[in-house]
């Protein structure tokens, strides 16, 4: 079956740190990748998404790219933001119509 | 312009008491779904309809009855309600699921507490 590993969190950065947050993936077939966040009270919101290999997504500062040869797509950003602050999801789309998430990475910001 | 809205935000009720959740969505889209976030963050699908039509249903206690009245809305009914039900639920919706993969739009949830 699908699913979807991601680094587990907490992480706690300072604001223009560097931030990464791994993502693999074990799936049939060719699936789409995407990050949501979620901020703290909201529901998910969409960061990015690659729907082939070799596809970057980029978004708010954000980037993964989808890397088929280690089924990963990483997400990186170069200078985070206190209002970065949130659970970020990795999650995979195959032809079943479901998304899997992973398990959430929590992450703080600090000024 | 709300996309995707859910009633009630929170709800606390009893156990054993029965309780229904609302979501409506003004996208258009003809796919919907119900998610289940426990305390730990973790999110799982419960069910999918596509033009009122259950295309995903996980293994999840018959308790729980997802209605579809029109594309629109997608309300989840949950009867005899336990302790373990406490959690936030989430409704989202997408153009078709059926036609390929694309999007899915969140609503900000419904927290679920029983006591």
């Amino acid at each position: 079956g699908n699913s979807v590993t991601q680094m587990e969190g907490p992480v706690t950065l300072s604001e223009e740190a560097f931030l990464t947050i791994n993502c693999t993936y074990t799936a049939t077939g060719y699936p789409s990748l995407f990050w949501y966040v979620q901020y703290p009270g909201e529901g998910l919101q969409l960061l990015l998404k690659a729907t082939k290999a070799d596809d970057k997504g980029s978004n708010k500062g954000f980037e993964a790219t989808y890397r088929k040869e280690t089924t990963s797509f990483h997400l990186e950003k170069g200078s985070v933001q206190v209002s970065d602050s949130a659970v970020y999801f990795c999650a995979l789309r195959s032809n079943d119509y479901k998304l899997s998430f992973g398990a959430g990475t929590t992450v703080t910001v600090r000024a | 312009d709300t996309a995707v809205s859910q009633t009630p935000k929170y709800l606390v009720t009893q156990m054993g008491n029965d309780k229904s959740i609302k979501c409506e969505q003004n996208l258009g889209h003809d796919t919907m779904y119900w998610y289940k976030q426990d305390s730990k963050k973790f999110l799982k699908i419960m069910f999918s309809y596509n033009n009122k039509e259950l295309i995903i249903n996980e293994t999840v206690p018959n308790r729980f009855s997802p209605k579809s009245p029109d594309k629109a809305h997608l309300n989840l009914h949950i009867n005899s309600l336990e302790l373990g039900d406490s959690a936030v639920y989430f409704c989202a919706s997408s153009r078709n699921a059926l036609a390929g993969t694309e999007t899915q739009y969140f609503g900000p949830g419904t927290r679920l507490l029983v006591l």
